[in-house]
């Protein structure tokens, strides 16, 4: 089956590091995907997306790049503080050109820790 | 700011008791969707509307229904709550096209507890 999964469940990085989390998809006609993060308790809080006719996109401390070649993507964040703290998840929409946002689907997540 | 807004934070309800969660956006968004979120299976859809009076059976959607009268408001009905139905639910709206600039965004959650 096709799936959006992330390649480690946990991540912990020092206070100041930089931060990778990964997320590797298997639809090839995915053509738009997001980054979320959430807070214990809250609800998923957008941070960044891209589409699939770009390969890198920079938002205030956070960087997306997707590889289509081996259908991967990735988030980078600059400098990590502990307000970072959070599960990350992405999501891949198939066809977002259809007017359909109902072939959206998400992956289970990563939780970053950030040590001090 | 897009402002997705669920009414009820945190409930406990009994079984078999109908429940209401209650979803506001005040974006003009023509899509709304709620979904399920439990430890380890991630984000599953329940309903999505794509237009008042519209809707659209997600991925799980036995043992809810859905209500959208107004543009702006999304409800799910669990019309006799059962124990594993406890779980987070999830409103979130979006434009008709997902685009960068135009994205799906999400309430904080409704925790439902049914005992």
């Amino acid at each position: 089956g096709e799936s959006v999964g992330l390649h480690l469940p946990t991540l912990s990085v020092q206070e100041g590091d930089n931060s990778i989390i990964n997320c590797a998809y298997s639809n090839s006609a995915s053509d738009y995907f997001i980054w979320y993060k959430q807070e214990s308790g809250k609800g998923p809080q957008f941070i960044i997306d891209i589409r699939s006719n770009m390969d890198k996109r920079q938002g205030q401390r956070v960087t997306v790049l997707l590889n289509k070649t081996v259908k991967h993507l990735s988030l980078q964040i600059a400098a990590t503080q502990p307000g970072d703290s959070a599960v990350y998840f992405c999501a891949e929409n198939r066809d977002s050109s259809s007017g359909s946002a109902r072939q959206l689907t998400f992956g289970s997540g990563t939780q970053l820790t950030v040590l001090p | 700011d897009v402002k997705v807004t669920q009414s009820s934070r945190y409930l406990v309800k009994r079984t078999g008791e109908k429940v209401f969660l209650e979803c506001v956006q005040d974006m003009d968004h023509e899509n709304m969707f709620w979904y399920r979120q439990d430890p380890g299976l991630g984000l599953r859809l329940i309903y999505f509307s794509y237009d008042v009076k519209m809707k659209e059976k997600g991925d799980i959607p036995e043992g809810y229904s859905v209500s959208r009268e107004k543009k702006e408001r999304f409800s799910l009905i669990l019309e006799s709550a059962s124990t594993n139905q406890t779980s987070m639910y999830l409103c979130a709206s979006s434009w008709a096209r997902l685009s960068s600039g135009n994205t799906i965004y999400f309430g904080e959650g409704s925790w439902l507890t049914v005992v």
